[in-house]
């Protein structure tokens, strides 16, 4: 069985506060994936990495940064939270093995910030 | 640009009261589109991946179709376990394994 977990279930911090969000996986997938949901919105991705030291941006990458320094460890960063930056923050991995491989996901870490 | 769009909202059955949820998209090229069910303050549960137009999967009570435009997830006697959010989401040619998401189905089914 695929295992993704997440640091937190539940964050509250301050407007500019420094929050780092981990994220590891059991599988030894190449893929990580970080997305934020937001009712209305959906799933938007915000970073993602192919292999080690290696990221892309997604969609809304603002105000957001990560880091992979091993494989199955994937961290997102809010350098200075925002209020804005409240919401549903979901990590997933998946192989690199071919096309259309299926993402799994973590239980999600729900960040306030005020 | 790639888009998935999904029917109803939300919808309310009675235990036993089949019916279909729709996930239409737009894309450049398609090369897989996936169902994920998530439960209130978790995250998605992989459900189905269909890759091909006229290709169908089951699970229980639960089937995913594809056409060229849509995919529907066909809901059979529903139970109130299956009350969740359905999520479509495709991958598209050249993206490299990103994946786009529709805003969901909230499904409540009543005894």
């Amino acid at each position: 069985d695929v295992k993704v977990t997440q640091s937190s279930r539940y964050l509250v911090k301050r407007t500019g506060e420094k929050v780092f969000l981990e994220c590891v996986q059991d599988m030894d997938h190449e893929n990580m994936f970080w997305y934020r949901q937001d009712p209305g919105l959906g799933l938007r991705l915000i970073y993602f990495s192919y292999d080690v030291k290696m990221k892309e941006k997604g969609d809304i990458p603002e105000g957001y940064s990560v880091s992979r320094e091993k494989k199955e460890r994937f961290s997102l960063i809010l350098e200075s939270a925002s209020t804005n930056q409240t919401s549903m923050y979901l990590c997933a991995s998946s192989s690199l093995a071919g096309a259309g491989e299926t993402q799994y996901f973590g239980p999600g870490t729900r960040l306030l910030v005020l | 640009e790639d888009q998935v769009t999904q029917s109803p909202e939300a919808l309310r059955l009675q235990e036993g009261e089949s019916s279909s949820l729709n996930c239409s998209y737009t894309v450049s090229g398609l090369r897989g589109l996936f169902w994920y069910r998530q439960d209130p303050g978790k995250g998605p549960e992989f459900l189905f991946t269909l890759y091909s137009a006229g290709e169908e999967k089951e699970k229980e009570r639960l089937k995913a179709t594809l056409t060229k435009k849509e995919s529907f997830l066909h809901i059979t006697a529903p139970k109130p376990e299956d009350s969740a959010t359905y999520l479509c989401a495709v991958e598209v040619i050249g993206t490299a394994s990103k994946l786009t998401f529709g805003t969901g189905t909230r499904l409540q089914v009543t005894l």
